[in-house]
């Protein structure tokens, strides 16, 4: 059973705008939560988090937005650049108990970034 | 500087030989994952460990074990190696069970 979904596998923006990838989750336990970014044949690095006590919190080019209540976040890359195009995974931990510590991992979105 | 490595990068085996992938992390870090990446799946958590002599199942656990007898390693042993088991493997580590966790580069395994 998928706690995290992204539901779009890919999405493609020209460089300069506004790439928006988004993230749901449905196990409300869940208090931290990940984006990391894939290149091929490289492990996954991580990106930005955001705390559930936050609802956005921003670095650089770069901005998770999260909204609790309709357990959902997004992340913002402004602008987009050619080097961003890459997987992006949302992750979620929390939870306590025997959950401590796992990262729980949507099934990822392609982004291409087009000049 | 410290770092998470894998070995081997990329294995070729047969059906029903038994594998091992290494992972060595130099961070110090208590907490390691292993995680397997198919399409259509993201990444999905095989064992995990807490510290040394520590190890739990994830979610993909079946044909795979793991053990845990100091902090900088934590090697996945296929049992008997199946087809399905034909993926990208991914250790990772983390310092905190809040924080992020640090990925090696990955181990491409196909088992013919």
């Amino acid at each position: 059973d998928q706690q995290v979904k992204q539901n779009s596998p890919s999405l493609s923006v020209q460089e300069g705008r506004i790439s928006i990838l988004n993230c749901d989750y449905t196990n409300s336990m869940f208090d931290y939560f990940l984006w990391y970014k894939k290149y091929p044949a490289e492990g996954p690095t991580f990106l930005i988090s955001i705390s559930s006590i936050k609802d956005k919190n921003e670095d650089g080019r770069f901005t998770v937005f999260l909204n609790k209540s309709a357990k959902h976040l997004s992340l913002h890359i402004v602008p987009s650049q050619p080097g961003d195009s890459a997987v992006y995974f949302c992750a979620a931990s929390g939870g306590g108990g025997s959950t401590l510590g796992r990262l729980y991992f949507g099934r990822g979105t392609q982004l291409t970034v087009w000049p | 500087d410290a770092e998470i490595t894998q070995s081997p990068r990329h294995k070729i085996t047969e059906t029903g030989r038994q594998v091992t992938l290494a992972c060595h992390q130099t961070w110090n870090h208590n907490n390691m994952f292993w995680y397997r990446q198919d399409l259509g799946h993201g990444l999905r958590l095989i064992h995990y460990s807490y510290g040394v002599q520590d190890t739990n199942k994830g979610e993909v656990s079946d044909g795979y074990s793991v053990s845990r007898s100091n902090t900088e390693d934590l090697p996945l042993t296929l049992e008997s190696a199946a087809s399905s088991q034909t993926s990208v493997y991914f250790c990772a580590s983390s310092e905190s069970t809040l924080g992020e966790q640090y990925f090696g580069p990955g181990t491409r395994l196909t088992v013919t």
